[in-house]
């Protein structure tokens, strides 16, 4: 079964914000940092967003997080045709013993 | 330049056993915590395991526990995952991932390039 929802796909055009969902539950999301991954075709995941809302050196400030209860959100304004990726949201789960991700969201600038 | 690649992938058939490595290269390994994390063809993430940076301290998913075992050695840089029984639903890339250590947390800032395991007859 899924443990942390995400939408599959969310588009945007360039310029534009667009938001993509993560909803988890009190074992993970709910009682844990959540953090972003972003997945450009063919190639490794590269962390996006750490402890809800951090950036790692070198991630634009375009890209954004916020956690709320038991879901997260990610931001990302003045869209660009290089963000067209998938972005995963991942956070551990305490009943699992173990980490979770989202299904992933396939962003697609239009 | 800190470097993670992954080898030992390819064709087994179900109910085989393949050994999987990680060169990590560019970082003291032995601080560092690592994960194997795969993705089927065409699907999302999943998390395989982890292994703290002493040994001491490994979690496994329940898709794969009591199957896989991973391992390192610190003297040999080298992370590990040992699969055995394979099934179908075991054929993805295969990617180390170094830990950065969060507690409970999932920061992980360099990824190998992935190693392809296919179970098939």
């Amino acid at each position: 079964q899924t443990v942390v929802t995400q939408p599959p796909s969310a588009s945007g055009t360039p310029g534009q914000r667009v938001t993509i969902s993560c909803t988890g539950s009190s074992s993970n999301i709910g009682s844990k940092y959540v953090y972003w991954y972003q997945q450009l075709p063919g190639t490794a995941p590269k962390l996006l967003i750490y402890r809800n809302n951090q950036r790692p050196s070198g991630v634009p400030d375009r890209f954004s997080g916020s956690k709320s209860g038991t879901s997260a959100s990610l931001a990302i304004s003045g869209l660009r045709s290089e963000d067209e990726a998938d972005y995963y949201c991942a956070a551990w789960d305490d009943s699992l013993s173990g980490v979770v991700f989202g299904g992933g969201t396939k962003l697609t600038v239009l | 330049e800190v470097q993670l690649v992954e080898s030992g992938g390819g064709l087994v058939q179900p109910g085989g056993s393949l050994r999987l490595s990680c060169a990590a290269s560019g970082f003291t390994f032995s601080s560092y915590s690592m994960n194997w994390v795969r993705q089927a063809p065409g699907k999302g993430l999943e998390w395989v395991s982890y292994i703290s940076s002493s040994s001491s301290l490994i979690y496994y998913a329940d898709s794969v526990k009591g199957r896989f075992t991973i391992s390192r050695d610190n003297a040999k840089n080298s992370l590990y995952l040992q699969m055995n029984s394979l099934r179908d639903e075991d054929t993805a890339v295969y990617y180390c991932a170094r830990d950065l250590g969060d507690s409970y947390g999932v920061r992980w800032d360099y990824w190998g390039q992935g190693t392809l395991v296919t179970v098939s007859s």
